[in-house]
């Protein structure tokens, strides 16, 4: 089956810098990769998804890349707030099942 | 509100006990899930029902049973549980199960096995 793994566990930035986040999966055939962020306390919330036909897309401050090839994509967050602190998980999804990483506790201190 | 609501919030239970949580979703959609959220593995699919027929079974403990009668409603059954069963059990619903796409997910229910 597929295996996600996301790196870092924890990360810490200061408000202004940018915020990367990196996942790798294994099975080749996974073709939708979405990005959710959690608050405390709160459920899970799509904040940008990638499907395996496009390299790179971009809403605003936050962006992902997709490399298919080393099977490894990547949000990055530019100009960071202290409201973009929150547990960030990454995807891999095929035939409606999606797996996903073990999740990155970003802290954007003011 | 993302329109995918769960009761009950909360849940305590004993280990022979058998209750069942609900999840409802008002968007039209054709697919549900259900995720445990544990500190040990945060975010691990266990079922998939697409047009009210199960797709994916994650290799879940027979112990939990699902049930979907109809394309709004998704139900798990729990008897038997075991204290390690304590978790947040988290309720999706998304417009197709296949392709993938976005996820809408509901405020779970906190699950205490004692």
């Amino acid at each position: 089956g597929e295996n996600v793994e996301q790196h870092p566990s924890t990360l810490s930035v200061q408000e202004g810098d940018s915020a990367v986040i990196k996942c790798t999966y294994s099975d080749s055939a996974s073709n939708y990769f979405p990005w959710y962020k959690q608050e405390l306390g709160k459920r899970p919330q799509l904040i940008i998804d990638i499907r395996s036909n496009v390299g790179e897309k971009k809403d605003q401050r936050i962006a992902v890349t997709l490399n298919k090839t080393a099977k490894h994509f990547s949000l990055h967050i530019t100009e960071t707030q202290p409201e973009d602190s929150a547990v960030y998980f990454c995807a891999a999804a095929n035939a409606g099942k999606s797996t996903f990483g073990d999740g990155t506790t970003l802290t954007v201190k003011p | 509100e993302t329109g995918v609501t769960q009761t009950p919030r909360h849940l305590v239970m004993g280990m022979t006990n058998k209750k069942s949580l609900k999840c409802e979703q008002h968007l039209g959609h054709n697919a549900m899930y259900w995720y445990k959220q544990s500190a040990k593995k945060p975010l691990e699919l266990m079922f998939v029902y697409s047009l009210e027929e199960r797709v994916e079974n994650n290799s879940v403990p027979s112990r939990f049973s699902p049930e979907c009668p109809n394309s709004s409603h998704l139900f798990l059954h729990l008897h038997t549980l075991q204290p390690e069963d304590s978790a947040l059990y988290l309720c999706a619903s998304s417009h197709r199960a296949i392709p993938n796409n976005e996820q809408f997910f509901g405020p779970g229910t906190r699950l205490t096995v004692l």
